[in-house]
């Protein structure tokens, strides 16, 4: 049961364009998304989060949209760098403090 | 200076071969977590503890067990590794699941 679900797997941009990570959910009580990035060979990073009470959350190039009726949020990083290239997790924090991720979406940005 | 440390960050063993992974934490952080990343599966969450000694399955235990005897030092241990358990494993820690603090990871092969 796949309860955070992410599009696209991969997604190539040229530096400068926006790039648009999505992501959805099936749990109603759901109440906090983070985003994680995540670099080869790294741990995963808290990059941005919202809380469902919130339609948008801004930080810097980073935005996350939030459509609560729609169980979907997405994330736009806006004068994508090639330094941006990663792999980006959407999560959904549940009760009992579990933290459920989506599979990712790999991003590349062309120079 | 928050960190999260996992050791070691390679290892190969043998079918059948027991295994523990270590983690240890510098922020006294209450919860901590075991993940597994396998490609196209995101991060799939094993164990949570919520502090000595209390201990909590997350979605895939199965093959799985884990240890925390101080605060700030969590251990996953592989009874009889098999080699559908090869993977990336991560420790995280955190305060209230809002952030999720990383190690770098173990990659582990089971032969």
């Amino acid at each position: 049961q796949q309860q955070v679900r992410q599009s696209p797997q991969s997604l190539t941009v040229w530096e400068g364009e926006t790039a648009i990570l999505n992501c959805s959910y099936e749990n109603s009580a759901f109440d906090y998304f983070p985003w994680y990035q995540q670099f080869p060979g790294e741990g995963p990073a808290l990059l941005i989060a919202i809380r469902s009470v919130s339609d948008k959350k801004e930080d810097g190039r980073f935005t996350i949209f939030f459509n609560k009726r729609e169980k979907k949020l997405s994330l736009h990083i806006t004068d994508s760098q090639p330094g941006d290239s990663a792999t980006y997790f959407c999560a959904a924090y549940t009760n009992a403090y579990k933290v459920i991720f989506g599979k990712g979406t790999h991003l590349h940005v062309l120079p | 200076d928050m960190k999260v440390t996992q050791m070691p960050r390679y290892l190969i063993k043998r079918m059948g071969e027991n295994v523990l992974l270590e983690c240890g934490q510098d922020m006294s952080h209450e919860t901590m977590y075991w993940y597994r990343q396998d490609p196209g599966l995101g991060l799939q969450l094993i164990y949570i503890s919520y502090d000595v000694d209390s201990n909590s399955e997350g979605d895939i235990p199965k093959g799985y067990r884990v240890s925390r005897k101080k605060r700030e030092h969590f251990s996953l241990i592989l009874d009889s590794a098999k080699t559908n358990q090869t993977s990336v494993y991560f420790c995280a820690s955190s305060l209230s699941a809002e952030t999720l603090y990383f190690g770098s990871g173990t990659r582990l092969t089971v032969l």
